[in-house]
């Protein structure tokens, strides 16, 4: 079956940069991605790369796909507390339909900004 | 864009009721909606996906007649929980897709939880 997986806790200082890391198993995923979770709120998409590319720099936030080795990677530069939070990354995979794609997620990385 | 309701965002019920949770699409027609279920400190668990006017598709292990879902228009899905017991309190989010965006569009979420 097709399994995401992330390790589940990160701590940095304020200042650094975070790099959040990420595995899949689903070599057709087309379409990978970067969501955050603030406590009790729903998800909000950060950002997401097409499995064709390598890399994807939106401001604070670097994206780095391996696609040999199904490896995701978020990087997010000068770290702030606002940034504390989980985040999940996830793939696409169409269902039977193919009028929709589902989401397959992580577990979540809950990632921790200390002062 | 792309801004999901959902409604309520708490509830807090007696064992034996039903409960519905109502997901909007505010500014754009959803195709598509998934519904997920979200433990503490888990990842998303996604419970069904829905299109407007035709019957939505259960995962495995989920009870389509304990979780009624109704996709009835292009911006609203609802998901009612029948008969709840204390082991369905939960975190229930829902999500919305259309042709034009990549990727889902997430929903605030509503704590349920029966007593």
């Amino acid at each position: 079956g097709e399994d995401v997986e992330q390790s589940l806790f990160l701590s940095v200082r304020e200042g650094d940069s975070s790099v959040i890391n990420c595995t899949y198993t689903d070599s057709s995923s087309t379409y990978l991605y970067w969501y955050k979770q603030e406590p009790g709120a729903g998800l909000q998409l950060l950002t997401y790369i097409f499995s064709n590319m390598d890399m994807k720099q939106d401001q604070r936030l670097t994206v780095l796909l391996n696609k040999k080795d199904k490896h995701l990677s978020l990087r997010i530069a000068d770290t702030q507390t606002g940034d504390s939070a989980i985040y999940f990354c996830a793939e696409t995979r169409a269902i039977s339909s193919g009028s929709a794609r589902q989401l397959t997620f992580g577990s979540g990385t809950q990632l921790t900004v200390l002062p | 864009g792309a801004v999901v309701s959902q409604h309520p965002s708490r509830v807090i019920c007696k064992s034996g009721t039903s409960v519905k949770i109502e997901c909007r699409s505010l500014d754009f027609q959803a195709t598509t909606m998934f519904w997920y279920r979200q433990f503490p400190k888990q990842s998303l668990m996604l419970m069904a996906t829905s299109n407007e006017g035709s019957k939505a598709t259960y995962e495995q292990g989920v009870e389509k007649d304990k979780f009624l879902i109704n996709h009835a228009s292009l911006t609203l899905s609802t998901l009612t929980v029948t008969s709840a017991h204390p082991e369905d309190s939960s975190f229930y989010i829902c999500s919305a897709s259309y042709g034009g965006r990549v990727g889902q569009f997430f929903g605030p979420g509503t704590r349920l939880t029966v007593l």
